[in-house]
């Protein structure tokens, strides 16, 4: 079975600073890992998916995740971090039979 | 094109009752999956339909329960609701399934149990 391990139920960053959300998975299987957004009161938005096809994977608001299957990790990063990004984002692990798994989030915030 | 519909988004329920959520996928998805969120547990997987037949299912007692019709709009149920079953019931459509496509989810439905 599969499974995510998000580290850090919070973050927090300064407007402009760097932003890294740490995610690491287990699978026994090649998995297909992604990254989701929730804004308060919102279901989930994709922000970006690894799906076998290249490593570093970009995805919308600036963000990208590189997968490393050494460190079996999935981090999703942003070179500089906007007030618009605060939110909680999910980490998540799927394999071929679509049974998704989610990690307990981390709640970004962003001081100005 | 319009997105995941939930209804309803917030309900208020006594303990003892039973539920029925839906969600209407996007047009042209056939997979339906459902999730719970709460707090202490965060996002859990409940079950997955695709054309009308269960897919997959997740750890949750026989209590919860869902179908899809043929126009893949999806119906989850809930019966003799307990207070634990207070969360954010949220449904995600994609075309072939969650795994490698691209699963949108709706806004939920809020439900509360007194």
């Amino acid at each position: 079975a599969q499974s995510v391990t998000q580290l850090g139920s919070h973050v927090s960053v300064s407007e402009g600073a760097l932003v890294l959300l740490r995610c690491n998975y287990s699978s026994s299987v090649p998995p297909y890992l992604f990254w989701y957004v929730q804004y308060p009161n919102q279901g989930l938005q994709l922000l970006l998916k690894y799906t076998s096809a290249a490593t570093l994977v970009k995805g919308i608001n600036g963000f990208e995740a590189e997968f490393k299957k050494s460190e079996t990790s999935f981090h999703l990063t942003k070179p500089s971090a906007h007030m618009s990004d605060a939110a909680e984002y999910f980490c998540a692990v799927t394999a071929k039979n679509n049974d998704m798994r989610f990690g307990a989030g981390t709640r970004l915030t962003v001081k100005p | 094109k319009a997105g995941v519909t939930q209804t309803p988004r917030y309900l208020i329920k006594t303990r003892g009752q039973q539920v029925t959520l839906s969600c209407s996928p996007i047009s042209g998805h056939r997979s339906v999956s459902w999730y719970q969120q709460t707090p202490g547990q965060g996002l859990q997987f409940l079950f997955e339909y695709f054309s009308e037949t269960q897919r997959n299912k997740g750890n949750f007692p026989g209590r919860f329960s869902g179908r899809q019709f043929s126009n893949s709009r999806s119906e989850m149920n809930v019966s003799t609701l307990e207070l634990g079953d207070s969360a954010l019931y949220l449904c995600a459509s994609s075309l072939g399934g969650v795994g490698n496509t691209e699963a949108f989810f709706g806004q939920g439905t809020r439900l509360t149990v007194v």
